[in-house]
């Protein structure tokens, strides 16, 4: 079964530094979204991603996270400056176009010190 | 307005139990109700979705109930297993923003421990 699928699996960044966590989405779908957990609380919507361009963001989205899918196959998240409260989990989703049902990698948990 | 409520927070059930995990809305831009179900260090995933119009959808042990005009939907998870044992979200999809596809506001979760 395809299955969306994200990298690294863990990372741990200094306060300030860059982070890029990249997404390889199910290959058949052309939405994208990411979305974040931080420990023990709710999946938070960040933004939602069709046809090269932002879709939908949320307040969270802020000009220290960008969005890109660089070629075919990957879905990438950047966070410019990292901040203590930059810490969670962050999914990477894919659907279909038409199609509600959003499948989610496992994460990639994200420390930053 | 954008909130999805979900309680309880935790629950214990016996094995052969049934899970019962509620959750209530406001915005009725909300147009589609999905449950996911997610293990530790493991992403969400989908376990059951509903559409506000139907009232009932039964797979297999899961059942979601969905009461409309009270902005309610509930999971039932009958003959509750040890293997059930996972944090459960519920979840609205919000089309009122300018995306197409909307984006799925989660509530809090729940945390299901079936005992043996």
């Amino acid at each position: 079964e395809p299955e969306v699928t994200q990298t690294p699996s863990h990372q741990v960044t200094q306060m300030g530094q860059e982070v890029i966590l990249r997404c390889v989405p199910i290959s058949n779908h052309l939405y994208f979204y990411w979305y974040r957990q931080i420990l023990g609380q709710k999946v938070e919507f960040l933004v939602s991603f069709y046809n090269n361009e932002i879709s939908e963001k949320s307040e969270i989205f802020d000009d220290q996270f960008s969005v890109e899918r660089p070629d075919g196959s990957n879905f990438t998240l950047k966070i410019r400056s990292t901040k203590l409260e930059d810490s969670a989990m962050y999914f990477c989703a894919s659907s279909e176009i038409g199609v509600e049902t959003q499948y989610f990698g496992p994460g990639t948990r994200l420390l930053v010190l | 307005q954008q909130q999805v409520k979900q309680s309880p927070q935790s629950l214990i059930v016996q094995k052969g139990g049934i899970s019962i995990i509620n959750c209530a809305y406001e915005n009725t831009a909300f147009d589609y109700f999905p449950w996911y179900q997610q293990f530790p260090g493991k992403g969400p995933a989908l376990l059951i979705a509903i559409r506000p119009d139907v009232s009932e959808k039964k797979e297999g042990r899961f059942t979601i109930s969905f009461n409309k005009s009270a902005k309610q939907f509930s999971l039932h998870i009958m003959d509750s297993q040890p293997g059930d044992s996972a944090t459960y979200f519920c979840a609205a999809k919000d089309t009122s923003g300018r995306g197409s596809q909307g984006n799925l506001i989660f509530g809090k979760g729940t945390k299901l421990s079936v005992k043996p």
